[in-house]
């Protein structure tokens, strides 16, 4: 069955310094994933996919992955966090071949501090 | 694009009382999800159409929940009878698939639904 996971709940960073929000995956055959972002009172909104091609994808605000086929990893970062950048990320990916479902990670808070 | 557009954004309901919530995709989009997000569960999925047609509903909770989509631009979710137990943010997403591929799912800005 496919499944993902994000490892930690709460991630912290210092304004400007790299961050890292972690996420592995467990699929049968090739893999679909995506990185979500939630504010505050808001729905969740797309941030980057990666379908195939380039491990290393990049996406809106300056986010970008990796796609780590042997870790079975596909980590979300950027080089230089922004306080606006605290909010709530989620990683996604495909539910089993042939369908749209995607299965969500429980979501990683992120606080990055002035 | 407006998005996926979602209504109400609030609703505040008693016991008992039958809730209907309401969802417009992106225009085009052919697949349409319920979502439900509670600080306990996390995020949810209840069900999810394509062209229309429910593919799977194992998310619904119990009988008291159920959705349509009489087109494919509209889906309702309705609770009857409501319990305090549902109290959550609801969300409505849309995507398309094209050339085999599955896109990214575009979500509405949820409705917050309070159950006293």
């Amino acid at each position: 069955a496919q499944s993902v996971a994000q490892p930690e709940d709460q991630v912290n960073v210092a304004e400007g310094n790299p961050l890292t929000v972690k996420c592995t995956y467990s699929v049968s055959g090739n893999p679909y994933l995506f990185w979500y972002v939630q504010y505050p009172n808001r729905g969740l909104q797309f941030l980057l996919k990666y379908i195939t091609g380039d491990n290393l994808v990049k996406g809106s605000y300056g986010f970008e992955a990796e796609f780590n086929k042997s870790q079975t990893s596909f980590h979300l970062k950027k080089p230089s966090a922004l306080v606006s950048d605290s909010a709530l990320y989620f990683c996604a990916v495909r539910g089993s071949s042939n369908t749209g479902k995607l299965i969500f990670g429980q979501g990683t808070t992120l606080q990055v501090k002035p | 694009d407006a998005g996926v557009i979602q209504s109400p954004r609030h609703e505040v309901t008693e016991m008992g009382q039958e809730v209907t919530l309401r969802c417009k995709p992106i225009s085009g989009h052919d697949y349409l999800f319920w979502y439900r997000q509670t600080m306990m569960r996390g995020l949810e999925l209840l069900i999810y159409f394509n062209n229309n047609v429910p593919i799977d509903d194992s998310g619904m909770p119990e009988d008291r929940f159920s959705a349509k989509m009489p087109n494919a631009s509209f889906s309702t979710l309705k609770i009857q009878p409501s319990e305090p137990r549902d109290s959550a943010v609801y969300f409505c997403a849309s995507s398309f698939a094209s050339g085999g591929r599955y896109n990214e799912q575009f979500f509405g800005p949820g409705t917050r639904l309070t159950v006293l």
